[in-house]
């Protein structure tokens, strides 16, 4: 059981580019969310989804997208990168919404 | 969405319990209360859930009061390796389980 995992571990953009953070989990959670942590901050919900097909925004979700085609798999997209993104950002699963939620070990995005 | 007030940061020496209060004032009747660790680097990790009273597992206790609009997470015998950033959420149930973090609390455990 790998658990929840995120790709890329480090990634340097330049202001404009677009990416995308890759998150999938093998435990068959239908709940997965996204998550951004500034330097020195609690982390901040951008998106989060309760199963295929189904996404809703979080506190903080301006300048990210998001789809849920697969239970497996709940990639996060920047379409125009901005400075103002650099930062963490965290994905997790949970089996249900009154269970606990496990998280990757985060990607750490810089935006030049 | 519900905001939790907790202490910005504890200090502590090995072999004592800590307790860490929580205030969440408007916490509604289908939320739970939940804690997280977070050490550098990492994604937080899960380490007790509550409704109401007291709960226990092998690395903590819960104590919530009947009014529920606070909570105590309670570590006993703290080591070095507890050092580490606590955040106490409510969890809204019928939001789909959305957690809102606030800052946590920093603890620093000293030999």
């Amino acid at each position: 059981n790998a658990g929840v995992t995120q790709t890329p571990k480090f990634q340097v953009l330049k202001t404009g580019q677009s990416m995308t953070l890759q998150c999938a989990q093998d435990m068959n959670h239908e709940y997965m969310s996204w998550y951004r942590q500034d330097p020195g901050m609690g982390l901040r919900l951008i998106h989060y989804s309760v199963g295929a097909g189904i996404t809703d925004q979080g506190e903080v979700p301006n300048g990210y997208n998001v789809s849920r085609s697969t239970t497996e798999d709940f990639p996060l997209r920047l379409l125009s990168a901005a400075p103002s993104q650099t930062s963490v950002y965290f994905c997790a699963s949970q089996w249900a919404s009154n269970q606990p939620q496990h998280f990757g070990d985060g990607t750490r995005l810089s935006i030049l | 969405l519900a905001k939790t007030t907790q202490p910005i940061s504890m200090d502590s020496y090995e072999g004592q319990e800590v307790n860490i209060t929580c205030s969440h004032n408007n916490i509604a009747t289908n939320d739970y209360i939940t804690w997280y660790q977070q050490f550098p680097s990492q994604g937080p990790r899960f380490i007790i859930q509550g409704y109401k009273t007291k709960v226990t597992n092998e690395v903590a206790s819960l104590f919530i009061p009947a009014d529920r609009k606070s909570s105590t997470l309670s570590l006993p015998r703290v080591s070095l390796s507890d050092t580490a950033v606590y955040y106490c959420l409510v969890v809204r149930v019928n939001q789909g389980g959305k957690l809102i973090f606030g800052q946590g609390t920093e603890l620093s455990v000293k030999p």
